[in-house]
């Protein structure tokens, strides 16, 4: 079965860091794009950026550059959205998703979501 | 880069027929075949349901469709049926590998 699973929610305080870990499996894992994706509580969906898997490339949305870091490790199959410094206002859900597997420049295979809160 | 615009609600009775619009502009919606559609029940991922604006993923039923005209995606539902009663999103390719997404619209069964 082709399938993207998260790690678990996370309860943080603001100033710490935090990764976040996407692991595809059934699939050829370098070869599709992953995407992360926001959703605060309450809100819409946050496009915040992409990565090759095959050579890490990545690429981020004007409002999240700088403010996270996307990485992985296709070794492990494994996407990671990281975080220096949490504030507040991260807290959210967050979705990975891969590109293209089934279709083209759309979002086809989704996590089941990570829920993060940040909250001192 | 700006969300898409939606409608925030829509609404139908069951086996009548909705359209949602996602408005954008000529560096996104209107500039790429690259629009799709996603619905999300309170609580659960997104699932695609529309890809490069009218192609349906295996498994969506043929009651969903959508096109474009301008800067302007609809997503339409026929036969409407209470499991349909979820929220939608678009979103587009904006060109070198950026993606927006819409507003999202909160459909509704009545």
């Amino acid at each position: 079965e082709v399938q993207l699973v998260q790690s678990g929610a996370e309860v943080k305080k603001p100033g710490e860091s935090l990764r976040i870990s996407c692991e595809g499996s059934g699939y050829s894992f370098s070869t599709y794009w992953i995407t992360w994706v926001r959703q605060m509580p309450g809100k819409g969906l946050e496009w915040m950026g992409n990565i090759d898997p095959s050579d890490s490339y990545t690429n981020y949305s004007p409002s999240f550059q700088g403010h996270v870091t996307i990485s992985a490790d296709k070794s492990i199959s494994t996407a990671y959205l990281q975080w220096s410094s949490l504030k507040a206002s991260d807290t959210a859900m967050y979705y990975c998703a891969t590109i293209g597997f089934g279709s083209f420049r759309a979002f086809d295979i989704w996590g089941q979501g990570t829920m993060i809160t940040v909250s001192s | 880069q700006s969300a898409l615009t939606q409608p925030p609600s829509a609404s139908g009775s069951p086996g009548q027929s909705v359209t949602i619009s996602c408005t954008g502009t000529s560096s996104d919606v209107g500039g790429f075949d690259y629009v799709s559609w996603y619905q999300q029940y309170p609580g659960k991922a997104p699932k695609l349901m529309i890809y490069q604006v009218n192609k349906r993923p295996s498994g969506v039923p043929d009651r969903f469709s959508g096109s474009k005209s301008g800067n302007t995606a609809s997503l339409t539902v026929s036969g409407l049926q209470a499991e349909d009663e979820a929220d939608y999103y678009c979103s587009s390719y904006a060109g070198s590998i950026f993606y927006v997404f819409g507003t999202g619209t909160k459909v509704t069964v009545l």
